[in-house]
């Protein structure tokens, strides 16, 4: 079956700094990933995504990096605001419309 | 706020209750899904319906677990016989059928 894990589940950042989340998925013919954005008390939020036929999409402060020869994917995070304080979840997608999740890295930003 | 609403926000029951949820997606969205999420753990795919279509089901939905969506619009999901297990957030989201996916703000069972 699919296996979505992330390396470190918590991770604490200066305000100001770069933050970079990692994600490891197992399976090779997942063609599509989504990151997203949980605070406490909501639903999950789209931050960013990428097929497979790219390795790297930018967004506003975000930056997806996909490297399918290692099956990794990383969410990387400019200038972290206390804002982004969240849970990040890594997504992929290899049969019809099953979105599999990670575990999830708790990000918290210190002023 | 995403759009697509739940209710309850909370449910407390005991043991072998039957409950029911209600997911309003964003209205012109064709595309509903539920997942299950519980604590320090990501979303788990339950189903997925396109307008009124059943078409995913996970292995994880059992027989217990029952998602209807008669209209097109609004979903349900029922959990029968509930078992302790079963507390988690149930999550619903919707798609105008590109790959972004609409997350509402979830429903706490908690089963006793």
């Amino acid at each position: 079956g699919e296996s979505v894990g992330l390396h470190l589940p918590t991770l604490s950042v200066q305000e100001g700094d770069n933050s970079i989340i990692n994600c490891a998925y197992s399976n090779s013919a997942s063609d599509y990933f989504i990151w997203y954005k949980q605070e406490s008390g909501k639903g999950p939020q789209f931050i960013i995504d990428i097929r497979s036929n790219m390795d790297k999409r930018q967004g506003q402060r975000v930056t997806v990096l996909l490297n399918k020869t290692v099956k990794h994917l990383s969410l990387q995070i400019a200038a972290t605001q206390p804002g982004d304080s969240a849970v990040y979840f890594c997504a992929e997608n290899s049969y019809g419309n099953q979105f599999y999740f990670g575990t999830g890295t708790s990000l918290t930003v210190i002023p | 706020d995403t759009g697509v609403s739940q209710d309850p926000r909370h449910k407390i029951t005991k043991r072998g209750q039957n409950v029911t949820f209600r997911c309003d997606p964003i209205s012109e969205h064709n595309r509903l899904y539920w997942y299950r999420q519980t604590l320090g753990q990501g979303p788990e795919f339950l189903t997925y319906f396109q307008n009124e279509a059943q078409l995913e089901k996970s292995r994880l939905l059992s027989d217990r677990f029952s998602a209807e969506r008669p209209k097109g619009s609004f979903s349900t999901l029922e959990i029968q016989r509930t078992e302790q297990g079963d507390s988690a957030m149930y999550l619903c989201a919707s798609s105008p059928g590109g790959d972004e996916q609409f997350f509402g703000p979830g429903t706490r069972l908690t089963v006793l």
